[in-house]
């Protein structure tokens, strides 16, 4: 079946600190792969999405490289900043099915000035 | 402004009390699903349609129903609410099921701003 490992949360950083949250996953077939964010008393928004090997997604400073040989999406940013606090979500869907994600279990981040 | 309306928002009942959350989409999209969201199990799918008239099971159905008989709503049907159905769960929609090639890019789901529910 599909799956996606986050890794675990919270985290807690100080503004400018250097960001990344881990995101592997296994999949029956080719999936694309997606970050979702949830800031707080929202639903979650699409952040950046990659649908093939060695694609970088990128958005609002953030970053995630789709590597098929080591099977991860690490979203990465170089410098957060306290409105950047939210649940961070790890998806993929195989194929071109869009609609069914499968998610992994969100980190929680929090940025302190 | 395009969006996923969820009602209510928030909601505390009790164990065998019938409710039934609303889900409603102006963006004229095909496919509509159901999510619920857990602490430490992320979001997982109970229920999703293609289209009106044309609903199937996710990794969680049990305890729910669902119907689609228009294509803008989709509500979710506790019919007999239990402890565990607590949770935050979220409607999502989008264009349609899936992604004809050439990938344009542009059929990602649009999520709802979440309802939370507590049975007691």
């Amino acid at each position: 079946g599909n799956s996606v490992t986050q890794m675990e949360g919270p985290v807690t950083l100080s503004e400018e600190a250097f960001l990344t949250i881990n995101c592997t996953y296994t999949a029956t077939g080719y999936p694309s792969l997606f970050w979702y964010v949830q800031y707080p008393g929202e639903g979650l928004q699409l952040l950046l999405k990659a649908t093939k090997a060695d694609d970088k997604g990128s958005n609002k400073g953030f970053e995630a490289t789709y590597r098929k040989e080591t099977t991860s999406f690490h979203l990465e940013k170089g410098s957060v900043q306290v409105s950047d606090s939210a649940v961070y979500f790890c998806a993929l869907a195989v194929g071109t099915s869009y609609g069914k994600l499968t998610f992994g279990q969100g980190t929680i981040l929090t940025v302190h000035p | 402004e395009a969006q996923v309306t969820q009602n209510p928002r928030y909601l505390i009942t009790v164990t065998g009390k019938k409710l039934t959350v609303t889900c409603s989409q102006n963006m004229n999209h095909e496919y509509m699903s159901w999510y619920r969201q857990d602490p430490g199990l992320g979001l997982r799918q109970i229920y999703y349609s293609m289209n009106v008239e044309v609903t199937d099971k996710g990794d969680v159905p049990e305890g729910y129903k669902v119907s689609r008989k228009e294509k803008r709503n989709f509500p979710l049907i506790l019919e007999s609410p239990s402890p565990n159905q607590t949770s935050l769960y979220f409607c999502a929609s989008s264009l349609s099921w899936d992604n004809p090639r050439p990938y344009s890019g542009a059929n990602v789901l649009t999520f709802g701003a979440g309802s939370r529910l507590t049975v007691l």
